[in-house]
């Protein structure tokens, strides 16, 4: 079945630090992948996704590349800051008609001034 | 446009008991989707409607159910509550349209304690 694999946390950084997360998946077919963030208290937003092999996906200053060679999707930012701290989720879903989506287990980030 | 909104947002039960929760879509929105979040299991699917049918199922006992009205509106059922059913229930919505991956809107969750 499908699965995702990401990076455990915490990952603590200081304000303006560059700033990755690993994500890798197994699936059937060609599915969607997407980072989802979680900020304390709060529902998923989505952070961005790609749909097909070497789309990147970027949304405030977040990028991942979707690599199918190594069924990889990393997240990375080049400058993080205070406001980021949050948990971040990796996610896809087989595509079609399947809204089901399948998600790693989280990275909670804490960026110190 | 309005979010997808949940209710109630927090709920205290007893083992043996069992709850509705309730989950508005998005205007506009066909599919409802509902996961389970827990910190030892993370995120789990447990199902999706879409016009009122269930279109796919996650790996729960039957005591989860869930139902989607005609106006899209959602709602999720446990049975005789367990205290491993304590969780945030999230719920998703999207236009849910088939052979098209729309992005999946969630709602802030319902808090479930079970003691």
């Amino acid at each position: 079945g499908d699965s995702v694999t990401q990076m455990e946390g915490p990952v603590t950084l200081s304000e303006e630090a560059f700033l990755t997360i690993n994500c890798t998946y197994t699936a059937t077919g060609y599915p969607s992948l997407f980072w989802y963030v979680q900020y304390p208290g709060e529902g998923l937003q989505l952070l961005l996704k790609a749909t097909k092999a070497d789309d990147k996906g970027s949304n405030k200053g977040f990028e991942a590349t979707y690599r199918k060679e190594t069924t990889s999707f990393h997240l990375e930012k080049g400058s993080v800051q205070v406001s980021d701290s949050a948990v971040y989720f990796c996610a896809l879903s087989s595509g079609g008609s399947n809204y089901k989506l399948t998600f790693g287990k989280g990275t909670l980030l804490t960026v110190n001034p | 446009k309005a979010g997808v909104t949940q209710t109630p947002r927090y709920l205290i039960k007893t083992r043996g008991q069992q709850v509705t929760l309730s989950c508005s879509p998005i205007s506009g929105h066909r599919s409802v989707s509902w996961y389970q979040q827990t910190p030892g299991q993370g995120l789990q699917f447990l199902f999706e409607y879409f016009s009122e049918t269930q279109r796919n199922k996650g790996n729960f006992p039957g005591r989860f159910s869930g139902r989607q009205f005609s106006n899209s509106r959602s709602e999720m059922n446990v049975s005789t509550l367990e205290l491993g059913d304590s969780a945030l229930y999230l719920c998703a919505s999207s236009p849910g349209l088939a052979g098209v991956m729309y992005e999946q809107y969630f709602g802030p969750g319902t808090r479930l304690t079970v003691t």
